[in-house]
Parts: C-alpha cells; sequence; structure tokens
C-alpha cells in the first residue's frame, strides 16, 4: 500500500538552481525519511525526521514536516549536476517497516 | 563502511523456473526486506524479516517465499517465474537498535543493495 506520494513526477532545473521535492502521506507516522537513487542502482538514506521534529538540515538538504497537514519537503540548495536522481519519501508507522512512495525524478543541468 | 550485496546486478530467466536471488549484509542488522521496484509503482515490500528464521508478509508476497538461516543472508525465492515478476529486485537492511537499546517501534534508515534486474522469458 502507498503511503507516500511525491510532487512533482518529474523536476528539471538548472545548476545553482534550488529544487523543492513534496511528499503527502495518509496516517500517522513515527518518522519520515529521505532517500535517493541514482539510475540503475540502489536507494541511499539522506536524512530522516521525526515525527515531533519540524525542520531539519543536512548540508545543502533541509527537509519539513508538518505533521497536521501529513506532508514534508525536500529543498536541495544550489544543485549540481551530480544531484540527478530519483527521490523518495519513506514513511515509518511502527515494527520496522517503511511505505515509500513513488518518488521525484530531478535533472540538474549544467 | 557499511554493505548489502546482491548476489547479482542481472539475470534472465525461464517462465517455470524457480529463482534464487541472494542478499547478504556486514553490518549485523536484525532486519532484512525484499522490494521489487516497477515503474510508477516506486517500492513494494515483498517479505521481510526481523530475526533468523522468522519472516514477515510485505504488500505483495504471492509467488515469492523467502528464507533466512544465518542472521546475515537473505534469500528471495521465485517459485515458479512468471513474466510478471520483470522487475527490478532490491535488498536491504536496518539495525533494530537504538543506542544500545532495541527498540521495535522505530524505523531505522534502511540501507540497499544496488538492486538485480530480473527478466523472466
Amino acid at each position: 500500500s502507498q503511503q507516500g506520494e511525491e510532487d512533482p513526477q518529474a523536476l528539471s532545473i538548472q545548476e545553482g538552481e534550488n529544487a523543492t521535492m513534496n511528499c503527502s502521506y495518509k496516517t500517522s507516522i513515527n518518522n519520515l525519511q529521505w532517500y535517493r537513487q541514482n539510475s540503475g542502482r540502489g536507494l541511499v538514506h539522506l536524512i530522516l525526521i521525526r515525527s515531533n521534529e519540524r525542520e531539519k538540515h543536512s548540508g545543502r538538504l533541509r527537509v519539513t514536516l508538518d505533521t497536521s497537514k501529513k506532508s514534508s519537503s525536500l529543498l536541495i540548495t544550489a544543485s549540481r549536476a551530480a544531484d540527478t536522481a530519483s527521490y523518495f519519501c519513506a514513511t515509518g508507522t511502527g515494527f520496522q517497516k517503511l511505505v515509500f512512495g513513488t518518488g521525484t525524478r530531478l535533472l540538474v543541468s549544467p | 563502511d557499511v554493505k548489502v550485496t546482491q548476489s547479482s546486478r542481472y539475470l534472465v530467466k525461464r517462465t517455470g523456473e524457480k529463482v534464487f536471488l541472494e542478499c547478504v549484509q556486514d553490518m549485523d542488522h536484525e532486519n532484512m526486506f525484499w522490494y521489487r521496484q516497477d515503474p510508477g509503482l516506486g517500492l513494494r515490500l515483498i517479505y521481510f524479516s526481523y530475526d533468523v528464521k522468522m519472516k514477515e508478509k510485505g504488500d505483495i508476497p504471492e509467488g515469492y517465499s523467502v528464507s533466512r538461516e544465518k542472521k546475515e543472508r537473505f534469500s528471495l525465492i521465485l517459485e515458479s517465474a512468471s513474466t510478471n515478476q520483470t522487475s527490478m529486485y532490491l535488498c536491504a537492511s536496518s539495525t533494530l537498535h537504538t543506542g544500545d537499546r532495541k527498540n521495535y517501534n522505530i524505523n531505522q534508515p534502511q540501507h540497499f543493495g544496488d538492486g538485480t534486474r530480473l527478466s523472466i522469458l
């Protein structure tokens, strides 16, 4: 069952611009995580935000969480061509499982 | 560095064959997962395991089985492969621990292998 839905499905920007991706979910969560997937590779964990947190930073990444709206956003600042990848949100609702969304494909052009 | 290794990057099998996909992790993680990834559908959980010999069905277990005889190894088995099982299969692992304690209610980050692209002809 899909819990997270990312928006937009695809995003195309120029190097140096900021990229914002959104995730909406349906049920209560204990945390929300963002992952990145390069073409043909596995997913790599980027950042985890707990349900009692509102914002978290890691390098050029900024994640916000609004539990009242059941939504999260991932902001990548000063994008680089190497940021080209698919980005997935995943919600944790307990007992170890994560439920992944369908992803946002980000293309950063030089 | 943490590592999840899947035995094959690409695999081609025939309809009706029994197919084994192997996954090994070197992080002493309790949890291991098998997903399939299809365009437009994202990642869907097939099975997961939180301990040796323990398994739980995910969202799409039909046509699959799993085996976890050792902590580091989690195998996915397609009992009789069909063309609709052509997909990218991803294995992942995660710890149960928060600090020194096991915590069954916190979803820790998952570490993924590079996937096996399986084609059933």
